[in-house]
């Protein structure tokens, strides 16, 4: 497809499971990130590639949060030992250099 | 401590009237201001976008002023279509291509 996809679409896990959640940028496209949407509030920055370097990190909020794009093309997002406050949306967006992001349609992570 | 403020958490107006949408940050440093637009169940799309440089940006019915002395970024759309009902998220980064500080939205209803 033309846009930027994510999968799975929803995912429940048990607290403590470790989950992977999958993003596949636009082709050719060098940056990708990594936001959190909480219920209620704006999506907020996570973690930044630029091909398969991991740029800036600063917003994971844990060490339980690892993200890795290992070929400049395919991002995983991995949380281990998930709780509750881990619940979110998690949006991947991707874009050609200095030009607006292209969002997918996010991962809805809900931890019971 | 929110960067990018979106006041209203909602807005209504009526079908061929104009929808203003406002916007605040407080971060001197922030370059390049943007709007998404986010349906339910969607990721945010871009809507259009505002260098610091400048003091308007027009696409179609779509209007960004920028007010930097006054830290405020507003969107306007005229004439409102049901269309546009969605919620409204301003966004400001550092510079073209750099990770985007989201406000928490503005849910328009347009209505008949």
């Amino acid at each position: 497809g033309a846009g930027v996809s994510q999968s799975p679409r929803y995912k429940v896990a048990k607290r403590g499971q470790d989950v992977a959640l999958r993003c596949d940028p636009i082709s050719g496209h060098v940056s990708l990130f990594w936001y959190q949407q909480a219920l209620g509030q704006g999506p907020e920055f996570l973690t930044y590639f630029q091909n398969e370097a991991q740029l800036d990190k600063s917003g994971l909020p844990s060490d339980r949060f690892f993200a890795e794009r290992p070929e400049g093309s395919v991002s995983t997002l991995k949380i281990q030992r998930t709780q509750q406050e881990d619940s979110a949306v998690y949006l991947c967006a991707s874009s050609l250099d200095q030009v607006e992001a292209f969002f997918g349609q996010g991962t809805r992570l809900t931890v019971v | 401590d929110q960067q990018v403020k979106q006041n209203s958490p909602s807005l209504s107006v009526q079908e061929g009237r104009i929808s203003i949408l406002n916007c605040d940050y407080t971060n001197s440093m922030f370059d390049y201001f943007l709007w998404y637009k986010k349906y339910p169940a969607e990721g945010p799309t871009f809507l259009i976008s505002i260098s610091s440089i400048k003091d308007k940006n027009e696409d179609g019915r779509f209007t960004v002023f920028l007010n930097k002395s006054a830290k405020h970024l507003s969107l306007h759309i005229v004439p409102s279509q049901p269309g546009d009902s969605a919620v409204y998220f301003c966004a400001a980064s550092l510079g073209p291509g750099d990770k985007l500080i989201f406000g928490t939205g503005t849910r328009l209803q347009v209505f008949p």
